[in-house]
């Protein structure tokens, strides 16, 4: 009964290639996200999708296209990986009803640890 | 948009009650105060939330003056389990353009 989840855990990939992440929320909330977390532990907003309408880009390059098929799932696509990529990836989620957004309690993933070779 | 400082580390030891301070000078009528805790190899987890005097739950407590410029999280009696990164963010509950800054929070080491 995990709320949000992402798959996979752990991804090892060589530069160049392309690869994405998954995740997926079950608790029904309008509002999911992606964030980016450095070797410094510095925590960074990439995206915020709610009911499948982009509302947050935070100057991400476009080798990064988050894609949601429906409020349930946001998936993050990354194309030609560089070193530079190489974080921890989570997804959150939050029942943020609106658009324009807001603080509201959000609830992450466990991370999907990527390694970029 | 408020900006958040925070200590980028302390130190404790068990037992001990720690207090972990988050500036926020240019704090909106608006906006609450949100604390998130994260565990190693972990997600952020929401661990407490408040506008104004004080908070308290089953985790923590959340101290935030009249000016409501700073808060203070307080962790009562600390164990080797709350080894985490701490983060304070500020903002809306709705509404408004609002991006969750979490930057690199607070790092509290509890030493047995």
């Amino acid at each position: 009964d995990t709320a949000v989840s992402q798959t996979p855990k752990y991804l090892v990939t060589q530069m160049g290639n392309d690869k994405s992440i998954k995740c997926e929320q079950n608790l029904g909330h309008d509002t999911m996200y992606w964030y980016k977390q450095d070797s410094k532990k510095f925590l960074k907003i990439m995206f915020s999708y709610n009911n499948k309408e982009l509302i947050i880009n935070e100057t991400v390059p476009n080798r990064f296209s988050p894609k949601s098929p429906d409020k349930a799932h946001l998936n993050l696509h990354i194309n030609s990986l560089e070193l530079g990529d190489s974080a921890v990836y989570f997804c959150a989620s939050s029942h943020q009803p609106r658009a324009s957004g807001g603080s509201d309690t959000q609830y992450f993933g466990p991370g999907t640890r990527l390694t970029v070779l | 948009l408020a900006k958040t400082t925070q200590p980028i580390s302390m130190d404790s030891y068990e037992g001990q009650e720690v207090n972990i301070t988050c500036s926020h000078n240019n704090i909106a009528t608006n906006d609450y105060i949100t604390w998130y805790q994260q565990f190693p190899s972990q997600g952020p987890r929401f661990i407490i939330q408040g506008y104004k005097t004080k908070v308290t739950n089953e985790v923590a407590s959340l101290f935030i003056p009249a000016d409501r410029k700073s808060s203070t999280l307080s962790l009562p009696r600390v164990s080797l389990s709350d080894t985490a990164v701490y983060y304070c963010l500020v903002g809306p509950l709705s509404g408004g353009s609002y991006i969750p800054t979490f930057g690199r929070g607070t790092s509290l080491i509890v030493h047995p």
